[in-house]
């Protein structure tokens, strides 16, 4: 199956600091890849969609500013969460589809502290 | 965003019984799709379901697409202690282009006791 991975797969920052997560299509291309964030006993809540070559399109409520999304190649998405505060503590995970299906990679643990 | 209605939230059961766990939404999908997710883990594709009526088995996981295209089920037999997690159903809505947006359900918990 196609395989999704991420970087870092946990990552602790101080309030006010900026964190970059990458999400890579390992062995497939992706010129759409989406990011999503789940809260502890949660679903997943689709945050943005991530476009190749494209701005990416922000869910309602998701703050484009905050959250800012860089798909910079067909196998490199990219979601930096700028001047982070503890309610931005989550576990982030992002997917790339192929054909119907989609595969999801293995999520990032964030700890603002 | 919409969610789909997924039952039951939880589920306790002994080692060796079945599980059936359905979704139901108010509104068509193209595509069924069964995750399971293990904790601090991304879920992992378990079923992909296309076509109304479908029925799709993966080992001791069966999954159907309902005839109305608004719910689908999993069952799972013979359960064993891997089988713990969070089992989630997601649904892709009819859309031209390459729009794969999921609706996700809330997810089932799945406890089994050895």
């Amino acid at each position: 199956g196609a395989v999704v991975s991420q970087h870092p797969s946990w990552v602790i920052c101080k309030s006010g600091t900026s964190v970059k997560i990458e999400c890579r299509s390992l062995d497939f291309q992706a010129t759409t890849m989406f990011w999503y964030r789940q809260f502890p006993k949660q679903s997943l809540m689709l945050m943005a969609t991530s476009n190749e070559g494209s701005k990416a399109t922000y869910e309602q409520g998701v703050e484009k500013d905050k959250f800012l999304i860089n798909h910079a190649s067909l196998t490199l998405s990219t979601l930096t969460v700028t001047s982070a505060h503890p309610e931005d503590s989550s576990f982030y995970i992002c997917s790339a589809p192929v054909l119907d299906e989609q595969y999801f990679g293995p999520g990032t643990r964030l700890t603002v502290t | 965003g919409q969610q789909l209605n997924q039952s039951p939230q939880s589920m306790f059961i002994q080692e060796g019984e079945d599980v059936s766990m359905n979704c139901t939404s108010s509104s068509i999908f193209n595509t069924w799709l069964w995750y399971k997710q293990d904790p601090g883990e991304g879920p992992v594709l378990l079923i992909a379901l296309y076509k109304a009526g479908e029925l799709t088995s993966n080992g001791r996981l069966t999954a159907q697409f309902g005839i109305t295209r608004k719910d689908s089920f999993l069952n799972i037999s013979a359960s064993i202690p891997s089988d713990v997690g969070i089992y989630f159903c997601a649904g892709q809505p009819p859309s031209g282009g390459s729009n794969y947006k999921l609706t996700f359900g809330k997810g089932t918990l799945l406890t089994v006791n050895p």
